[in-house]
């Protein structure tokens, strides 16, 4: 019963190294999403993949990649992380359109 | 592009008082969604309206869907210090071209015991 898993729970980086942040979900759900929330703001959409093999670009890509790599996962790179980067960072899954959306338990990341 | 927004943005109430939060789009909306997200937590799926004028309830919660399909409310009855915390509506809609759901602002609220 994991829903969505994403890992690691917690990082911090220095300026200029790369990281991935995975995402998984067991609810063979379609469509996937990355979302960042800085403190005390609300959800603001990176990128978004309707299905396995598509993504596109939410309100804040600049800085990051995705990765659809099968229906379960959807991963996201930071390749030269920047201290504005530092943000909580949520996956979520949705079967379909017009569907609740599921969230994982978050990735808290500080860039120093 | 499509906006919706959410006020206030905080609020504080006094164990036991009403809480009310506006969800605003700046499109009409097929459904609304509710989630709720606790401190330190993650967001959690409360509801969806559907129809125009539409009022679900949900133990001391009401949530309402507007005749225009363009606003939507949710409101607290006796509010409990387990009421804490963000609760964002989202409204779907096409952006870049993709059918996707825009969250709002959010509203955080505080109970004070």
């Amino acid at each position: 019963n994991a829903g969505v898993t994403q890992t690691p729970k917690f990082q911090v980086l220095k300026t200029g190294q790369s990281m991935t942040l995975q995402c998984a979900q067991d609810m063979n759900h379609n469509s996937m999403y990355w979302y960042r929330q800085d403190p005390g703001m609300g959800l603001r959409l990176i990128y978004y993949s309707a299905s396995e093999g598509t993504t596109d670009k939410g309100e804040v890509p600049n800085g990051y990649n995705v990765s659809r790599l099968n229906k379960r996962e959807f991963s996201l790179r930071l390749e030269s992380a920047a201290p504005s980067q530092t943000s909580v960072y949520f996956c979520a899954s949705e079967r379909g359109l017009d569907q609740p959306q599921h969230f994982g338990d978050g990735t808290r990341l500080s860039i120093l | 592009g499509q906006q919706v927004m959410q006020i206030p943005q905080y609020q504080h109430v006094q164990e036991g008082e009403d809480f009310t939060t506006y969800c605003n789009s700046s499109t009409t909306l097929s459904n609304i969604q509710w989630y709720k997200q606790r401190p330190g937590g993650h967001p959690v799926f409360l509801i969806q309206l559907v129809k125009s004028g539409e009022v679900k309830k949900q133990k001391r919660l009401t949530f309402q869907f507007g005749e225009a399909k363009k606003n939507s409310s949710l409101h607290i009855t006796a509010t409990q210090t387990t009421d804490v915390g963000t609760y964002f509506c989202a409204g779907p809609g096409y952006t870049s071209g993709t059918y996707k759901y825009i969250f709002g602002t959010g509203t955080r609220l505080k109970v004070l015991a």
